[in-house]
């Protein structure tokens, strides 16, 4: 079967640096997602890998390894509106999204 | 990035009703649409695959009956939920996409179901 496995949930500070890992195994790949989502919100879009290595973008970067099924969604300086459920996804061989449960972030001041 | 605009943002129905959620793509044409259904603290689950001109295709245990889909054209599919019962409630969510790319998100809709 597919699958994505991250944490449940994790607490940070506010300022600080958090790493969200995800792990997968699919049919396929064709690409991973980072998405954030405010709770009552659709998700938005943070960043995508498809080779290895880090993808910065401002305060988020996200790493993917494909030979270990691996990612990590990294939060720098962080902030109170960073609290909220990210989601790693990953595209299988039919380009069909398979979505991990999510992570609810919760920045404490 | 790409537009899906969805509508309405919520609704309040009563059990019994039916209730219709549209979800459009504003600047590309989406020959496919997913319809997600996301309870209280979990994460999205997909209901099916709207595809432009043909039947949507159903995942295990939604029911084709109850949750009728269209996608009568290339930047509109259709969303409605027959004879709603509370536990129909949920935020629903449309998207859209490229195969390479990410997906785009409507803003979701929040049914509730009295």
């Amino acid at each position: 079967g597919q699958n994505i496995d991250q944490p449940t949930e994790m607490t940070a500070t506010e300022g600080a640096i958090v790493q969200i890992n995800c792990t997968y195994q699919t049919s396929g790949f064709n690409g991973l997602f980072w998405y954030q989502q405010h709770a009552g919100e659709a998700p938005t879009f943070l960043s995508y890998n498809v080779l290895d290595g880090l993808e910065e973008k401002g305060r988020f970067s996200s790493f993917l390894s494909r030979s270990k099924g691996y990612s990590y969604l990294l939060l720098k300086e962080l902030q109170m509106k960073d609290s909220a459920s990210y989601l790693c996804a990953v595209k299988d061989s039919n380009y069909q999204l398979i979505w991990g449960a999510g992570t609810k972030l919760i920045i404490k001041p | 990035g790409a537009v899906v605009s969805q509508h309405p943002s919520w609704v309040i129905c009563k059990s019994g009703t039916s209730v219709k959620i549209e979800c459009r793509s504003l600047d590309f044409q989406a020959t496919t649409m997913f319809w997600y259904r996301q309870f209280p603290k979990q994460s999205l689950m997909l209901m099916a695959t709207s595809n432009e001109g043909s039947k949507a295709t159903y995942e295990q245990g939604v029911e084709k009956d109850k949750f009728l889909i269209n996608h009568a054209s290339l930047t509109l599919s259709t969303l409605t939920v027959t004879s709603a019962h509370p536990e129909d409630s949920s935020f629903y969510i449309c998207s859209a996409g490229f195969e390479e790319r990410e997906a785009f998100f409507g803003q979701g809709t929040r049914l509730t179901v009295v």
